[in-house]
């Protein structure tokens, strides 16, 4: 199975500022995957897919990067809305396999 | 929008047996893979299983393979996870998602809300 390992685990950040969350995979996948955001009680919600690509609706300060096995998603100005718990999401090959979270806290 | 609403979910003890319920709705159902993700209360997400477009195709988390069964009915566009011999550890939130091509790949794009499984005596 593809582990996937998140860091760190907790983030503590201030509105505007810039936060980044890394994400690696005990092998390579490509560029196969996705970033979800969730909040308290709530599904998730897709952010990025294919390491860099923006879903629809979502807002451009967000932005991923990477290839292979280490991959990046930043905030480049943090909004009142963005304090959640972030994912990345393996879908190279079963079993798909999910990052343990981030949670985005306000400082 | 995509509308996901799943049910089911219920208190059931360990070795007993539930059936979730998924029903889609604003989009054509039958032509996409869907999935069951579940995540335990505090814990992160964890892929159960998923179904290809015509529902011959099935794929499962070692966890679960020859436990669970997931199903789908394309007329009633409805999924399902039909789980026996639950055990502690299956005690979750359950979500219903659908899975996009997008980018080339396969992604789930939309989630329902979850229904939660809780496996105690």
């Amino acid at each position: 199975d593809i582990q996937m390992t998140q860091s760190p685990s907790t983030l503590s950040s201030s509105i505007g500022d810039r936060v980044t969350i890394t994400c690696r995979a005990s092998q390579s996948i490509s560029s196969w995957l996705a970033w979800y955001q969730q909040k308290p009680g709530k599904a998730p919600n897709l952010l990025i897919y294919k390491a860099s690509s923006l879903q629809s609706g979502v807002p451009s300060r967000f932005s991923g990067s990477g290839s292979g096995t280490e991959f990046t998603l930043t905030i480049s100005s943090l909004q009142p809305d963005d304090f959640a718990t972030y994912f990345c999401h393996q879908y190279q090959s079963y079993p798909y396999t999910f990052g343990q979270g981030t949670k985005l806290e306000i400082k | 929008e995509v509308h996901l609403v799943e049910s089911g979910g219920d208190l059931v003890q360990p070795g007993g047996s539930l059936r979730l319920s998924c029903a889609a709705s604003a989009f054509t159902f039958s032509t996409y893979w869907m999935t069951w993700v579940r995540q335990a209360p505090g814990k992160g997400l964890d892929w159960v299983a998923s179904i290809t477009p015509a529902g011959s195709d099935k794929y499962y988390v070692d966890s679960v393979r020859g436990r669970f069964t997931i199903s789908r009915d394309n007329p009633t566009n409805s999924l399902y996870l039909q789980m026996n011999n639950l055990r502690v550890d299956d005690t979750a939130v359950y979500y219903c998602a659908r899975v996009a091509p997008l980018g080339s790949g396969y992604v789930i794009d939309y989630w329902g809300q979850g229904t939660l499984v809780t496996v105690s005596s």
